[in-house]
């Protein structure tokens, strides 16, 4: 089975601090994602990665950054948290690319991140 | 227009039911598509993907319309564990340069709840 997982279940952090989210797979995926979701407004994508060291902005980037140095590992990035990016944070990943057409995504657990 | 629409219910339905959700996609270049269940303050996991020729997995059956571009889900016999928001999952191409993977857009889900 895949196995992603995410360094936190729970985090707490205050307005204005720099906050990293981590992700690591098991299966050697080149894909991985940031999703966001919140009560009525659905998974929403952040950023993804097709590969190591590339990345491309989803729906919503502004305000997040990612580094993927390692194929196993993907970070997402606040570079200033503010309150309205207190949410669920999750992490997928999904592969490999020359068959991702008919490929899941699998989840991490899932991140509850709080702004205070 | 969403790119996946779903009725976002609730659905309140006695054990034994038979309950149906529908979800329509408007990218008729669509290439894959898939049900994937989400409890309660967890991560989605995949129930199952969705054929051409459309699919069954014990009580829960997929079908696919590309003509009209929509998806179904339908689950017999519904269990009180059966309880779960269902989301439709639709993996697109896309139009212009980007990956070549296409990726995933998930509608805001379908609420089921199954009662004694």
């Amino acid at each position: 089975d895949v196995k992603v997982t995410q360094s936190s279940r729970y985090l707490v952090k205050r307005t204005g601090e720099k906050v990293f989210l981590e992700c690591v797979q098991d299966m050697d995926h080149e894909n991985m994602f940031w999703y966001r979701q919140d009560p009525g407004l659905g998974l929403r994508l952040i950023y993804f990665s097709y590969d190591v060291k590339m990345k491309e902005k989803g729906d919503i980037p502004e305000g997040y950054s990612v580094s993927r140095e390692k194929k196993e590992r993907f970070s997402l990035i606040l570079e200033s948290a503010s309150t309205n990016q207190t949410s669920m944070y999750l992490c997928a990943s999904r592969g490999p690319r020359d068959r991702a057409l008919n490929q899941p995504q699998h989840f991490g657990d899932g991140t509850r991140l709080s702004i205070l | 227009r969403k790119e996946v629409e779903q009725d976002p219910g609730p659905f309140n339905v006695p054990e034994g039911a038979t309950v149906a959700f529908n979800c329509t996609y408007s990218n008729s270049a669509s290439q894959s598509f898939f049900w994937y269940r989400q409890d309660c303050r967890k991560e989605p996991k995949l129930l199952m993907s969705v054929y051409s020729s459309g699919n069954e997995d014990g009580r829960f059956t997929a079908q696919l319309n590309r003509a009209s571009q929509y998806i179904s889900l339908l689950i017999r016999d519904s269990k009180l564990s059966d309880s779960a928001t269902y989301l439709c999952v639709v993996n697109s191409i896309p139009v212009t340069g980007g990956t070549s993977y296409g990726k995933l857009t998930f509608g805001q889900g379908t609420i089921l709840t199954v009662h004694p």
